[in-house]
């Protein structure tokens, strides 16, 4: 079974910019969860989405966005990019049912660089 | 909300014996333990359920206390490649998951 697989894997951006990641969930996941992690702040959740609707939301500002189409495979947007946006950021997924009684299985991550 | 993990950090021979602890404000439904290795994505370890069941690894052992929202992670006889930083997730209310603080494991020959 194919794990989760995440593009690019590495990213430069600058400033004010916008950047689209890009997140293939395992075969059979319906739920796929984005993560922001930093140094300073640790991983710091930031949607969820399951059959296409995001389903919880943590706490991060609306330049954050994100969707899922049908194949399950999901998206996250960043727009107007600033410094402090720098980070690796996880997908994970979880199936079949997505519940938090499933195991998350992350993929490698997009490392974003903003200049 | 974000769970408090303790210690932050502890270096340990092989074959000693580490326990880490993570504490929430909230009431939980589920537990999660992650380890992560430098430049990896987190790893699972093992999921605790309100009700007692478990679902993990193998050499690996973990208690959940519901009523003190409180979860800790048994580490036996250590190995070099136990070497990382374990996160717990918690899920509470409104099915919202959250990663701890993160503790530093470092075993050493």
């Amino acid at each position: 079974k194919a794990g989760v697989t995440q593009t690019p894997r590495y990213l430069i951006k600058t400033r004010g910019q916008q950047v689209t990641l890009s997140c293939s969930p395992i075969s059979g996941h319906r739920s796929v969860s984005w993560y922001q992690q930093t140094p300073g702040q640790g991983l710091q959740f930031l949607f969820e989405y399951f059959s296409e609707t995001q389903r919880n939301k943590g706490n991060f500002p609306g330049r954050f966005s994100g969707r899922q189409f049908s194949n399950s495979r999901s998206e996250m947007n960043v727009s107007t990019l600033e410094l402090g946006d720098s980070a690796l950021y996880l997908c994970a997924s979880q199936g079949p049912s997505g519940g938090y009684t499933d195991t998350q299985y992350f993929g490698p991550g997009t490392r974003l660089t903003v200049l | 909300q974000q769970p408090v993990q303790s210690p932050q950090a502890v270096i340990l021979r092989e074959g000693e014996d580490a326990v880490i602890n993570c504490s929430s404000s909230k009431a939980l439904y589920s537990v999660h333990w992650y380890r992560q290795k430098h430049g990896e994505a987190p790893v699972f370890l093992m999921i605790l359920l309100k009700g007692g069941e478990q679902k993990g690894h193998d050499k690996i052992s973990a208690s959940f206390n519901e009523k003190k929202q409180q979860s800790s992670l048994y580490l036996t006889a250590s190995q070099l490649s136990y070497s990382g930083t374990y996160f717990c997730g918690t899920v509470s209310g409104g099915n919202q998951f959250y990663f701890g603080t993160g503790t530093s494991l470092t075993v050493i020959p």
